[in-house]
């Protein structure tokens, strides 16, 4: 019974090319967050939703645009592919709010190779 | 802003032997930290978290970690280590008011048989 589960596990595309992770917890969480992880292991928080509403929103690309059609999903599409867009990319959730000290629960990851 | 410096990008230990993995912050507001694992192409687990109160944190698989505040550091410790340790270790600040979770570069423990 996975708390927090993405789709797919792997990726490998070409350049140019669009294409979208996708993630879903089943944990009653408000929050959700996608995050980056390179090829030195360095995780970087890329966006954050609260029960819908972008919250975090650090410097990327235009051409990643997050998607939340409901509390329990947060969906990552990305336009244009780049050979510096290859890392693994991780989902996760938390209960959510910024007065309450909140673990955030991990996703598997995704690892996108781009060609 | 707030950072998170792990200054040992491996560290490499005989089975059975203590173990201390350095993580120290730098913030100029109350602070909760926090220490993930990541084994072999799997997602981060987190293995114990300091909010507030004792200064010694006790987590998972053995692992404690000690809040310094002074010195501004939070190193994890285990007196004994297992092979099963092997890992990509994580220190992690989220600063008070603050969504935002502030990852070091992370730490390769291996463990040598």
């Amino acid at each position: 019974d996975t708390a927090v589960s993405q789709t797919p596990k792997y990726l490998v595309t070409q350049m140019g090319n669009d294409k979208s992770i996708k993630c879903e917890q089943n944990l009653g969480h408000d929050t959700m967050y996608w995050y980056k992880q390179d090829s030195k292991k360095f995780l970087k928080i890329m966006f954050s939703y609260n029960n819908k509403e972008l919250i975090i929103n650090e410097t990327v690309p235009n051409r990643f645009s997050p998607k939340s059609p409901d509390k329990a999903h947060l969906n990552l599409h990305i336009n244009s592919l780049e050979l510096g867009d290859s890392a693994v990319y991780f989902c996760a959730s938390s209960p959510g709010g910024t007065s309450a000290i909140n673990e955030q629960f991990f996703g598997p990851g995704t690892r996108l190779t781009v060609l | 802003a707030q950072s998170v410096t792990q200054l040992d990008s491996q560290v490499p230990v005989f089975e059975e032997a203590p173990v201390e993995l350095r993580c120290n912050y730098s913030s100029s507001v109350s602070v909760y930290l926090f220490w993930y694992v990541q084994y072999p192409n799997q997602g981060l687990q987190l293995l114990l978290k300091y909010l507030s109160g004792s200064t010694l944190v006790k987590g998972i698989n053995g692992f404690e970690a000690e809040f310094n505040k002074s010195q501004t550091s939070f190193h994890l410790r285990k007196p004994s280590v297992h092979i099963s340790d092997t890992a990509e270790y994580f220190c992690a600040v989220r600063v008070s008011g603050n969504e935002k979770l502030t990852f070091g570069t992370g730490t390769r423990l291996t463990i040598i048989p």
